[in-house]
């Protein structure tokens, strides 16, 4: 059975400094990893999507990088923003076809 | 434009109650979900649809019942509200099942069910 950590819960961080949210995952045996962010009383937005084959993904200030051997993956964010306060969340495809695992997510807080 | 809709957006109803709620996506899109919320926001699936065909289903209680009429619609049955499915209901679509490497899940803004 596949299961999702994330690490910390919870972030608070200044404005403009660069960090990065940790997701690890048991079954190494993935067909990708999405990273989202969820607003609170919102859906989930998708931010980027990586395949098993790739080591890492960028868009914009977001860096998503994944080393599947090892079971984790990181997001980076450069020069944070208070738009950036959200929640986090990776979820896992596979192993099992058709089937995706979510961590519980990293809540960030980014002050003016 | 809205990509994965959800009706309703908010949902009070009675304990014993039955009630649907509806998706629709215009992404043309084959693979549709359905995922949980639950009150520590927790998010876990609980069925997917391809191409109207059943190809996951959790382990969820039977009063749920997914109605796929055609690819683009994806509506979630429950029979016998209890207080204990107070959640928030999420419906997603990708291009094809999971299973290919290049899927990227898109959701819908929930639809936020509260069992008094």
């Amino acid at each position: 059975k596949q299961e999702v950590t994330q690490i910390p819960a919870a972030l608070s961080v200044p404005e403009g400094e660069n960090l990065v949210l940790n997701c690890s995952f048991t079954d190494s045996a993935i067909y990708n990893l999405q990273w989202f962010r969820q607003d609170p009383g919102k859906g989930l937005t998708s931010l980027l999507l990586i395949q098993s084959s790739q080591r890492e993904q960028t868009s914009g200030r977001l860096n998503a990088s994944l080393d599947k051997s090892s079971g984790r993956s990181t997001l980076y964010i450069a020069a944070s923003q208070p738009g950036d306060s959200a929640t986090y969340l990776c979820a896992v495809n596979g192993p099992n076809a058709g089937k995706s695992t979510f961590g519980d997510g990293t809540t960030l807080t980014v002050k003016p | 434009d809205t990509a994965v809709s959800q009706t309703p957006k908010y949902l009070v109803t009675q304990m014993g109650n039955d009630k649907s709620i509806k998706c629709e996506q215009n992404l043309g899109h084959d693979t549709m979900y359905w995922y949980k919320q639950d009150s520590k926001k927790f998010l876990k699936i609980m069925f997917s649809y391809n191409n109207k065909e059943l190809i996951i289903n959790e382990t969820v209680p039977n009063r749920f019942s997914p109605k796929s009429p055609d690819k683009a619609h994806l509506n979630l049955h429950i029979n016998s509200l209890e207080l204990g499915d107070s959640a928030v209901y999420f419906c997603a679509s990708s291009p094809t099942g999971l299973a290919g490497p290049y899927n990227e899940q898109f959701f819908g803004p929930g639809t936020r069910l509260t069992v008094l």
